[in-house]
């Protein structure tokens, strides 16, 4: 079983449209848990972290849920600048808390 | 001025060629990581540094070496490139103590073994 488990996509959607990502992680230690966004053949960057209470950054939501292991990504009002690859990034198990990275799941707006 | 610079950022190589890629960091962060990006299997860790004297295997060194020649810097060394190699190499930097502090990452390196 991978560590970090995404549905690749592509998710299609127009604009305006609410869409919600889960992710999948099998390390119960795991602490600290990230989304990234990363456009086509570009760096990935920090889209905004997950805390255990849930928290929101404008149009994104993400939301933990520790005993069945999963996070979450609610994109509201989809924005065709919203269309790239979004990871879900958590940390692992080795003293330095090594960040894992989800293989991501593609996002597709459209007008 | 990028914060995490990459060269080259495109490179193809043959097979048993010696690569270097090189990474810079303009952000005072003490902790630098080797990363490769394959389609399907996200990013891996390669190596990674915690300091000019501490460098330390991810969970794909083999093949691979590197050299933190100063806080500003740490290069990624194929000694003898094969093609499975072909992949997206980013250089990533983070300041924090532990890694739940932000990583930036460089551009990439697009690597072409034939």
């Amino acid at each position: 079983r991978k560590e970090v488990e995404q549905d690749p996509g592509p998710f299609n959607v127009p604009e305006g449209a609410t869409v919600a990502f889960n992710c999948t992680y099998s390390n119960s230690a795991s602490q600290s848990f990230f989304w990234y966004r990363q456009d086509c053949r570009k760096e990935p960057k920090l889209l905004m972290s997950v805390y255990s209470s849930g928290n929101e950054d404008g149009r994104f939501t993400a939301q933990l849920n520790r005993a069945s292991q999963y996070i979450s990504l609610l994109i509201r009002d989809s924005k065709l600048s919203d269309s790239a690859t979004y990871l879900c990034v958590v940390t692992g198990n080795t003293g330095f808390q090594k960040l894992v990275f989800g293989t991501g799941t593609r996002l597709l707006v459209s007008p | 001025d990028a914060d995490v610079t990459q060269t080259p950022r495109n490179r193809i190589t043959k097979t048993g060629k010696r690569i270097m890629l090189e990474c810079s960091q303009t952000k005072g962060h003490d902790r630098m990581y080797w990363y490769r990006q394959d389609p399907g299997l996200g990013l891996r860790l390669i190596y990674y540094s915690f300091d000019v004297k501490d460098i330390n295997k991810g969970e794909i060194s083999d093949g691979y070496s590197v050299s933190r020649q100063a806080q500003a810097k740490f290069s990624l060394s194929l000694e003898s490139a094969i093609p499975n190699q072909t992949a997206l190499y980013f250089c990533a930097t983070s300041g924090g103590i532990g890694a739940a502090n932000e990583q930036f990452f460089g551009p990439g390196t697009r690597l072409t073994v034939l």
